[in-house]
Protein backbone atom coordinates (compact mmCIF):
# COMPACT_ATOMS: atom_id res chain seq x y z
CA UNK A 1 0.00 0.00 0.00
CA UNK A 2 1.27 3.48 -0.64
CA UNK A 3 0.95 5.76 2.21
CA UNK A 4 2.76 8.72 3.85
CA UNK A 5 3.10 8.99 7.66
CA UNK A 6 4.22 12.28 9.72
CA UNK A 7 4.30 11.32 12.91
CA UNK A 8 4.40 14.73 14.91
CA UNK A 9 1.38 16.58 14.52
CA UNK A 10 2.65 20.09 16.44
CA UNK A 11 6.91 20.83 16.43
CA UNK A 12 7.65 23.52 18.59
CA UNK A 13 11.00 25.22 18.06
CA UNK A 14 12.96 28.60 19.42
CA UNK A 15 13.92 30.39 16.73
CA UNK A 16 17.48 29.83 15.51
CA UNK A 17 17.17 26.35 16.23
CA UNK A 18 17.43 23.56 13.96
CA UNK A 19 14.23 22.10 12.69
CA UNK A 20 13.71 18.02 11.03
CA UNK A 21 10.34 17.77 10.32
CA UNK A 22 9.92 13.69 9.96
CA UNK A 23 8.41 12.04 7.28
CA UNK A 24 8.47 7.88 6.54
CA UNK A 25 6.40 6.51 3.11
CA UNK A 26 5.69 3.09 2.28
CA UNK A 27 5.74 2.31 -1.64
CA UNK A 28 6.73 -0.73 -3.57
CA UNK A 29 8.43 0.92 -6.57
CA UNK A 30 10.95 4.26 -6.83
CA UNK A 31 9.13 6.94 -4.88
CA UNK A 32 8.48 10.40 -5.95
CA UNK A 33 8.53 12.97 -2.58
CA UNK A 34 7.38 16.42 -1.97
CA UNK A 35 7.12 18.79 0.44
CA UNK A 36 3.96 21.38 0.62
CA UNK A 37 3.45 24.47 2.92
CA UNK A 38 0.52 25.78 4.19
CA UNK A 39 1.06 29.46 5.87
CA UNK A 40 -1.59 30.88 8.07
CA UNK A 41 -4.49 31.96 5.46
CA UNK A 42 -2.46 30.78 2.51
CA UNK A 43 -2.59 28.26 -0.57
CA UNK A 44 -1.03 25.49 -0.05
CA UNK A 45 1.90 25.34 -2.11
CA UNK A 46 4.86 23.27 -3.19
CA UNK A 47 7.71 23.72 -0.76
CA UNK A 48 10.25 21.16 -2.71
CA UNK A 49 10.77 18.07 -4.36
CA UNK A 50 12.86 15.71 -3.79
CA UNK A 51 13.96 15.10 -7.85
CA UNK A 52 15.32 18.69 -8.04
CA UNK A 53 17.66 18.32 -5.49
CA UNK A 54 17.16 22.06 -4.52
CA UNK A 55 17.17 24.32 -1.14
CA UNK A 56 14.07 26.30 -0.67
CA UNK A 57 13.57 29.23 1.72
CA UNK A 58 17.01 27.42 3.54
CA UNK A 59 14.92 23.76 3.59
CA UNK A 60 16.60 20.39 2.30
CA UNK A 61 15.23 16.81 2.05
CA UNK A 62 17.30 14.53 1.59
CA UNK A 63 15.20 10.73 0.51
CA UNK A 64 16.88 7.48 2.24
CA UNK A 65 15.26 5.01 1.16
CA UNK A 66 16.79 2.10 3.42
CA UNK A 67 14.68 3.85 5.80
CA UNK A 68 11.97 4.90 3.65
CA UNK A 69 12.38 8.46 5.13
CA UNK A 70 12.01 12.22 3.22
CA UNK A 71 12.46 14.32 6.78
CA UNK A 72 12.41 18.27 5.98
CA UNK A 73 15.67 20.25 7.66
CA UNK A 74 16.55 23.73 8.19
CA UNK A 75 19.63 24.24 10.69
CA UNK A 76 17.88 27.87 11.80
CA UNK A 77 14.98 28.27 12.32
CA UNK A 78 12.88 31.83 11.40
CA UNK A 79 9.48 32.85 12.72
CA UNK A 80 8.47 33.47 9.59
CA UNK A 81 8.33 29.36 8.73
CA UNK A 82 5.57 28.63 11.05
CA UNK A 83 2.98 26.75 8.74
CA UNK A 84 1.28 23.36 8.39
CA UNK A 85 4.05 21.15 6.83
CA UNK A 86 2.54 17.70 4.17
CA UNK A 87 5.11 15.31 3.01
CA UNK A 88 3.65 13.94 -0.09
CA UNK A 89 4.44 10.85 -2.34
CA UNK A 90 3.94 10.41 -5.73
CA UNK A 91 1.19 7.61 -6.76
CA UNK A 92 2.16 4.68 -9.23
CA UNK A 93 1.56 5.52 -12.79
CA UNK A 94 2.60 8.97 -13.33
CA UNK A 95 -0.49 10.57 -13.49
CA UNK A 96 -0.13 13.30 -10.87
CA UNK A 97 -1.58 11.76 -8.49
CA UNK A 98 -0.06 13.09 -4.84
CA UNK A 99 -0.63 10.75 -1.49
CA UNK A 100 -0.60 12.84 1.50
CA UNK A 101 0.72 12.55 5.27
CA UNK A 102 -1.45 14.10 8.24
CA UNK A 103 1.08 16.97 8.11
CA UNK A 104 2.86 18.62 10.96
CA UNK A 105 2.20 22.01 12.44
CA UNK A 106 6.07 23.93 12.77
CA UNK A 107 5.53 26.47 15.23
CA UNK A 108 8.83 28.37 15.64
CA UNK A 109 8.83 30.50 19.02
CA UNK A 110 10.78 34.15 19.26
CA UNK B 1 -1.06 35.18 -13.26
CA UNK B 2 -4.45 34.42 -11.87
CA UNK B 3 -4.29 31.71 -9.26
CA UNK B 4 -6.81 28.62 -9.10
CA UNK B 5 -10.92 29.85 -8.09
CA UNK B 6 -12.99 28.19 -6.00
CA UNK B 7 -16.51 29.26 -5.11
CA UNK B 8 -17.99 29.23 -2.44
CA UNK B 9 -15.42 29.78 -0.09
CA UNK B 10 -18.04 28.25 2.79
CA UNK B 11 -21.23 26.48 2.95
CA UNK B 12 -23.35 24.94 5.89
CA UNK B 13 -25.67 22.76 5.07
CA UNK B 14 -27.94 20.35 6.61
CA UNK B 15 -27.54 16.18 6.38
CA UNK B 16 -29.25 14.83 3.27
CA UNK B 17 -29.13 17.99 1.38
CA UNK B 18 -27.26 18.55 -1.76
CA UNK B 19 -24.43 20.92 -2.49
CA UNK B 20 -22.20 21.64 -5.54
CA UNK B 21 -18.36 23.93 -5.52
CA UNK B 22 -16.99 25.10 -8.32
CA UNK B 23 -13.44 25.43 -9.57
CA UNK B 24 -11.36 27.67 -12.51
CA UNK B 25 -8.34 26.66 -13.22
CA UNK B 26 -5.25 28.71 -14.33
CA UNK B 27 -6.08 29.60 -17.77
CA UNK B 28 -4.04 26.59 -20.32
CA UNK B 29 -3.98 24.36 -17.51
CA UNK B 30 -5.67 20.49 -18.61
CA UNK B 31 -5.30 18.60 -15.32
CA UNK B 32 -7.49 19.45 -12.88
CA UNK B 33 -7.95 17.72 -9.25
CA UNK B 34 -10.41 17.63 -6.89
CA UNK B 35 -9.10 16.89 -2.84
CA UNK B 36 -10.94 15.92 0.57
CA UNK B 37 -9.40 17.10 3.53
CA UNK B 38 -10.96 16.17 6.56
CA UNK B 39 -10.39 18.51 9.37
CA UNK B 40 -6.66 16.83 11.27
CA UNK B 41 -5.74 14.71 7.88
CA UNK B 42 -4.06 15.82 5.05
CA UNK B 43 -5.91 16.26 1.19
CA UNK B 44 -7.03 13.20 -0.40
CA UNK B 45 -7.58 13.20 -3.79
CA UNK B 46 -11.28 12.58 -4.99
CA UNK B 47 -10.83 12.36 -8.96
CA UNK B 48 -8.68 13.94 -11.53
CA UNK B 49 -9.39 15.18 -14.99
CA UNK B 50 -7.50 14.90 -17.95
CA UNK B 51 -8.85 17.50 -20.10
CA UNK B 52 -12.63 17.05 -20.12
CA UNK B 53 -11.82 12.87 -19.24
CA UNK B 54 -11.42 11.39 -16.08
CA UNK B 55 -8.33 9.96 -14.83
CA UNK B 56 -8.84 8.84 -11.85
CA UNK B 57 -11.59 8.58 -9.45
CA UNK B 58 -10.82 5.78 -7.47
CA UNK B 59 -11.74 7.11 -4.53
CA UNK B 60 -14.37 9.38 -5.06
CA UNK B 61 -17.83 7.53 -3.16
CA UNK B 62 -19.90 7.84 -6.42
CA UNK B 63 -23.09 6.75 -4.47
CA UNK B 64 -22.87 10.32 -3.68
CA UNK B 65 -20.32 12.25 -4.96
CA UNK B 66 -20.17 13.21 -9.11
CA UNK B 67 -17.91 15.66 -10.85
CA UNK B 68 -17.70 17.04 -14.35
CA UNK B 69 -15.52 19.23 -16.18
CA UNK B 70 -17.93 19.74 -19.64
CA UNK B 71 -15.70 22.11 -21.68
CA UNK B 72 -12.12 20.92 -20.19
CA UNK B 73 -12.17 24.12 -18.22
CA UNK B 74 -14.16 24.66 -15.29
CA UNK B 75 -15.39 21.80 -12.91
CA UNK B 76 -18.19 21.08 -10.60
CA UNK B 77 -18.22 18.97 -7.75
CA UNK B 78 -21.49 18.23 -6.52
CA UNK B 79 -22.85 16.04 -3.01
CA UNK B 80 -25.94 14.63 -3.05
CA UNK B 81 -27.48 13.83 -0.56
CA UNK B 82 -24.27 15.14 2.19
CA UNK B 83 -23.56 13.30 5.23
CA UNK B 84 -22.02 14.06 8.48
CA UNK B 85 -18.60 12.78 7.68
CA UNK B 86 -18.47 15.33 4.40
CA UNK B 87 -17.48 17.81 6.44
CA UNK B 88 -14.14 18.78 5.01
CA UNK B 89 -12.05 21.81 3.09
CA UNK B 90 -12.76 20.85 -0.81
CA UNK B 91 -9.76 21.69 -2.56
CA UNK B 92 -9.21 21.82 -6.46
CA UNK B 93 -5.89 22.25 -7.74
CA UNK B 94 -4.61 22.62 -11.57
CA UNK B 95 -1.66 21.46 -13.45
CA UNK B 96 -0.12 22.46 -16.64
CA UNK B 97 -0.72 18.41 -18.14
CA UNK B 98 -0.28 15.36 -15.91
CA UNK B 99 2.66 14.12 -14.65
CA UNK B 100 4.74 13.91 -11.37
CA UNK B 101 7.07 16.92 -12.58
CA UNK B 102 4.16 19.36 -13.54
CA UNK B 103 3.37 21.33 -10.32
CA UNK B 104 -0.06 21.09 -8.65
CA UNK B 105 -1.13 24.84 -7.83
CA UNK B 106 -4.04 24.69 -5.37
CA UNK B 107 -7.11 26.82 -4.92
CA UNK B 108 -8.16 28.21 -1.61
CA UNK B 109 -10.44 25.50 -0.88
CA UNK B 110 -14.35 25.53 -0.09
CA UNK B 111 -15.34 24.42 3.74
CA UNK B 112 -18.15 22.63 3.80
CA UNK B 113 -19.97 21.87 7.16
CA UNK B 114 -22.86 19.66 7.01
CA UNK B 115 -25.22 19.33 10.45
Amino acid sequence: AQRVTQPEKLLSVFKGAPVELKCNYSYSGSPELFWYVQYSRQRLQLLLRHISRESIKGFTADLNKGETSFHLKKPFAQEEDSAMYYCALGGSGNTGKLIFGQGTTLQVKP
Amino acid sequence: EAGVAQSPRYKIIEKRQSVAFWCNPISGHATLYWYQQILGQGPKLLIQFQNNGVVDDSQLPKDRFSAERLKGVDSTLKIQPAKLEDSAVYLCASSLTQGLYNEQFFGPGTRLTVL
